[in-house]
């Protein structure tokens, strides 16, 4: 089956630097997206990756590995207003979203 | 209005009752998706219509019904459901169906609550 996998949840301080993992098996790759979604929210957009090497937008980068079905998204300068849940999601051979079920963010001051 | 939008945010309903989700893109895109959100769960995909036309369905109950008129509206019509229905429901919409690149935008959602 398909299967996409990222931790639950992550703590951070504010300032700080947060790496959030995503691992994936799915039938074929056609790219990975890194969506943001708020609390009672709607998710949006934030990377996209589909060859390996580091994507960087700002304070934040996406990393991504197909060979070793890997990707990351890299937080720097951590913002309170960052605290959220973080979603990642492969598109397979079929052009279907594949969607992990999100990373909770949290950031302390 | 910009983006995506959808009506009602928040709606209880019974198990015997009849209700409608509405979602409106204002992108000009011509795909328009339905998925459920369940705590702690990744998205479930439930229906894609492109240009109108149903092309993906993947197993959601018949007390789940879809409809498009046409690109920029879609609707889910909803009758008979059941206590674990209770979830999210967000609409999406993407410029194409198809396609090795295909970012798709949401809007906020519909909290449903069935008692």
């Amino acid at each position: 089956g398909q299967n996409i996998d990222q931790p639950t949840e992550m703590t951070a301080t504010e300032g700080a630097i947060v790496q959030i993992n995503c691992t994936y098996q799915t039938s074929g790759f056609n790219g990975l997206f890194w969506y943001q979604q708020h609390a009672g929210e709607a998710p949006t957009f934030l990377s996209y990756n589909v060859l390996d090497g580091l994507e960087e937008k700002g304070r934040f980068s996406s990393f991504l590995s197909r060979s070793k079905g890997y990707s990351y998204l890299l937080l720097k300068e951590l913002q309170m207003k960052d605290s959220a849940s973080y979603l990642c999601a492969v598109m397979d051979s079929n052009y279907q979203l594949i969607w992990g079920a999100g990373t909770k963010l949290i950031i302390k001051p | 209005e910009t983006g995506v939008t959808q009506t009602p945010r928040h709606l209880v309903m019974g198990m015997t009752n009849k209700k409608s989700l509405k979602c409106e893109q204002h992108l000009g895109h011509n795909a328009m998706y339905w998925y459920k959100q369940s705590a702690k769960k990744p998205l479930e995909l439930m229906f894609v219509y492109s240009l109108e036309e149903r092309v993906e369905n993947n197993s959601v109950p018949s007390r789940f019904s879809p409809e498009c008129p046409n690109s920029s509206h879609l609707f889910l019509h909803l009758h008979t459901l059941q206590p674990e229905d209770s979830a999210l429901y967000l609409c999406a919409s993407s410029q194409d169906g198809q396609g090795s690149y295909n970012e798709q935008f949401f809007g906020p959602g519909t909290r449903l609550t069935v008692l």
